[in-house]
C-alpha cells in the first residue's frame, strides 16, 4: 500500500518564476492538504481539497493555488515566486473516519528554494 | 486564536533516560490532541491520540497525558535510544466545527546521545 508520494523531491527556482508540485494520496484517501514548513517551524496549512473543490484555505496569498484531480491526487501552483517562499511543502492525505479524528498522512515533502 | 506553545530549545538526554515533552495551549479546549515525530527532511508522522476523557494514553516506550485544567499535554519516551532523535510536534483540532485541520506546534528537537 503506497503512501503519499510527492514529487519532486527538491526544486530550485529564481524570484518570480513559477512552480508546480504534485501529490498523490494514501490509498483510500480521498482528502488532500497542502503545507509550508519554514525551518525550525511546524507545518502551516495552506489549503486542502476535497472532491476537486478547494474545501478550506489558510492566510495564504492567492499566489498560491491548487487543484485536485479525479483520482484525489493534487498539485500546488505557485507564482511569482519571492525568495520567503523558499520552504518544505508538505502534502497531506486523509479520510475523516468515524471518530473524525482528521490524522493526517504526510508525504516526504517537497524542498524548494527560491534564489 | 488558539495557540500551541512547544519548547523551542532542543532536549538533550543520555540513552536510556526518559524523555519528556511539553505541549501548551491556550484560548482552547480541545477534544483530543495529536503527536507527531518528524525526521529531517521527511513529513511528519502520526504516533498517538489521546482524547479530552483520557488521562494517560501508551504506546510501547511512548507515553501521553492530557491535563485539561493545566492545558498541557506532556509526550515521553523512556528507554530513550539515539534512534529516537528527531523533532516532535503536537497538533490540536479544528477550532470550528466546520475546519477540518489540525493546527501544529513548531516542534521540539529531541537529540539522544549514545
Amino acid at each position: 500500500d503506497a503512501g503519499v508520494t510527492q514529487s519532486p523531491t527538491h526544486l530550485i527556482k529564481t524570484r518570480g518564476q513559477q512552480v508546480t508540485l504534485r501529490c498523490s494520496p494514501k490509498s483510500g484517501h480521498d482528502t488532500v492538504s497542502w503545507y509550508q514548513q519554514a525551518l525550525g517551524q511546524g507545518p502551516q496549512f495552506i489549503f486542502q481539497y476535497y472532491e476537486e473543490e478547494e474545501r478550506q484555505r489558510g492566510n495564504f496569498p492567492d499566489r498560491f493555488s491548487g487543484h485536485q484531480f479525479p483520482n484525489y491526487s493534487s498539485e500546488l501552483n505557485v507564482n511569482a515566486l519571492l525568495l520567503g517562499d523558499s520552504a518544505l511543502y508538505l502534502c497531506a492525505s486523509s479520510t475523516r473516519d468515524t471518530a473524525g479524528k482528521n490524522i493526517q498522512y504526510f508525504g516526504a515533502g517537497t524542498r524548494l528554494s527560491v534564489l | 486564536s488558539q495557540k500551541i506553545e512547544q519548547n523551542s530549545e532542543a532536549l538533550n538526554i543520555q540513552e536510556g533516560k526518559t524523555a519528556t515533552l511539553t505541549c501548551n495551549y491556550t484560548n482552547y479546549s480541545p477534544a483530543y490532541l495529536q503527536w507527531y515525530r518528524q525526521d529531517p527532511g521527511r513529513g511528519p508522522v502520526f504516533l498517538l491520540l489521546i482524547r479530552e476523557n483520557e488521562k494517560e494514553k501508551r504506546k510501547e516506550r511512548l507515553k501521553v497525558t492530557f491535563d485539561t485544567t493545566l492545558k498541557q499535554s506532556l509526550f515521553h519516551i523512556t528507554a530513550s535510544q539515539p534512534a529516537d532523535s528527531a523533532t516532535y510536534l503536537c497538533a490540536l483540532p479544528p477550532l470550528s466545527g466546520g475546519s477540518y485541520i489540525p493546527t501544529f506546534g513548531r516542534g521540539t528537537s529531541l537529540i539522544v546521545h549514545p
